[in-house]
């Protein structure tokens, strides 16, 4: 089974702060993606990556950056969080664009 | 990619066959239908997905109308484990492949 790992579950952090969140798939898949999940809003992609050192802007990308420096990593760096980024942030991998995407369990992140 | 019609919300009793309605009319000829769920707390997890002909694997089977305008996914035998929100998606598997996850079903699987 592929397993995509987000480092934390829940993370709480203070606003200005640099925040680090990581995924990690084993599956050498090629693609990988950071979405965040707010209420009423769905799942939102952030920025998607299709092979290391190579990544493209999703839909909302303003505050954030991502960092692919190894096939099996994809991080993603608020570079000084606020409130407004409080949300749901979920990982994907997939092998393909046209394969399913496999999920994370999410990292809950709280900005105070 | 086009966008998905599905009720709000089912209920389904435990050991019955679920099936769960999906319109996607303005499909695109390249564009794949995918199935997920999303139980409280946890990532989505695939379910299943297909282009035209029907599919069935060890969770589910996915039946598309021959016009492609709408599928329905089939939980065969529902158990309370399944009672999640259920979320149907068309995508063209292009670049990055962007999955856009609308409203979903409720599903709730009652003993």
């Amino acid at each position: 089974d592929v397993k995509v790992t987000q480092s934390s579950r829940y993370l709480v952090k203070r606003t200005g702060e640099k925040v680090f969140l990581e995924c990690v798939q084993d599956m050498d898949h090629e693609n990988m993606f950071w979405y965040r999940q707010d209420p009423g809003l769905g799942l939102r992609l952030i920025y998607f990556s299709y092979d290391v050192k190579m990544k493209e802007k999703g839909d909302i990308p303003e505050g954030y950056s991502v960092s692919r420096e190894k096939k099996e990593r994809f991080s993603l760096i608020l570079e000084s969080a606020s409130t407004n980024q409080t949300s749901m942030y979920l990982c994907a991998s997939s092998f393909h664009p046209r394969q399913p995407q496999h999920f994370g369990d999410g990292t809950r992140l709280s900005i105070l | 990619d086009a966008k998905t019609t599905q009720p709000p919300s089912m209920d389904c009793a435990e050991g019955r066959a679920a099936n769960l309605p999906c319109n996607h009319s303005t499909i695109s000829g390249n564009e794949y239908v995918y199935w997920y769920r999303q139980i409280h707390s946890q990532g989505p997890q695939y379910i299943i997905h297909g282009l035209k002909n029907n599919e069935t694997n060890e969770m589910a089977s996915l039946i598309i109308t021959e016009d492609r305008k709408s599928s329905t996914l089939i939980l065969p035998h529902a158990t309370l484990r399944d009672t999640a929100v259920y979320y149907c998606i068309v995508s063209s598997g292009a670049a990055g492949n962007k999955l856009t996850f609308g409203g979903g079903t409720r599903v709730l699987v009652k003993p």
